[in-house]
């Protein structure tokens, strides 16, 4: 059964970088997309990028300027980078496998919670 | 980028009921159109993807229909597990995915 976890810092400073790391155990990351969702606490979910195992990957655009996905097959791990952080990027992180050409997410981290202060 | 909406945004239902989650699309999206289930302090849980595919081991009380702008979610009889938000998804035109607003489903 495929497991996500997602870590990193749980605080980030204004204007620094937020870097969170996804680890699959249970499966490997080939064959599938895996997207970075966010939720701001009280507030709704906000798909923020994703990548395929090949590496080719999508960006929102409304993030795209500050955002760097990236996947290393080889520890099935999935990366994501988001610079210039302010307060309005405090949120719950999560990593989603995304099923290939139907776009759902059918597993899900349990979140990495990042507060910008 | 395309908009969802979900109405009601919130309701207030009783054990045994049956709930009806209505999300509509900005502009036509086939059934590119799948929902979730999130609890508070968990990540959110596939229900339905492409409109009306039960996701494997959801309970059957979950179905889901429509295609073009207007879905709809239904809980044929509430049970005390069911109480938690659902959004709606679509991945009709990306990027980017967009999530409807929500709906909570809570205790009467």
């Amino acid at each position: 059964q495929v497991q996500l976890q997602e870590s990193g810092p749980g605080l980030v400073k204004p204007s620094e970088t937020l870097s969170l790391t996804c680890t699959v155990s249970g499966g490997s990351v080939n064959n599938y997309y895996w997207s970075w969702v966010r939720q701001p606490p009280g507030k709704g979910l906000e798909w923020i990028a994703y990548i395929y195992s090949s590496g080719s990957n999508n960006y929102n655009p409304s993030l795209r300027s500050r955002v760097t996905i990236s996947v290393d097959t080889s520890k099935n791990q999935v990366f994501l980078k988001l610079s210039s952080v302010t307060t309005a990027d405090t949120a719950v992180y999560y990593c989603a496998r995304t099923v290939l050409y139907h776009y759902y997410m059918d597993v899900w981290g349990e979140g990495a919670t990042v507060t910008v202060s | 980028d395309i908009q969802l909406t979900q109405s009601p945004s919130s309701l207030s239902a009783s054990v045994g009921d049956r709930v009806t989650i209505t999300c509509r699309a900005s502009q036509t999206i086939s059934t590119y159109l799948h929902w979730y289930q999130q609890k508070p302090g968990k990540a959110p849980k596939l229900l339905i993807y492409g409109g009306s595919n039960l996701q494997s081991g959801v309970p059957s009380r979950f179905s889901g229909s429509g295609s073009g702008t207007e879905f709809t979610l239904t809980i044929s009889t509430l049970q005390p597990e069911d109480f938690a938000t659902y959004y709606c998804q679509q991945n009709y035109r990306i990027p980017p995915f967009t999530f409807g607003p929500g709906t909570k489903v809570d205790i009467k």
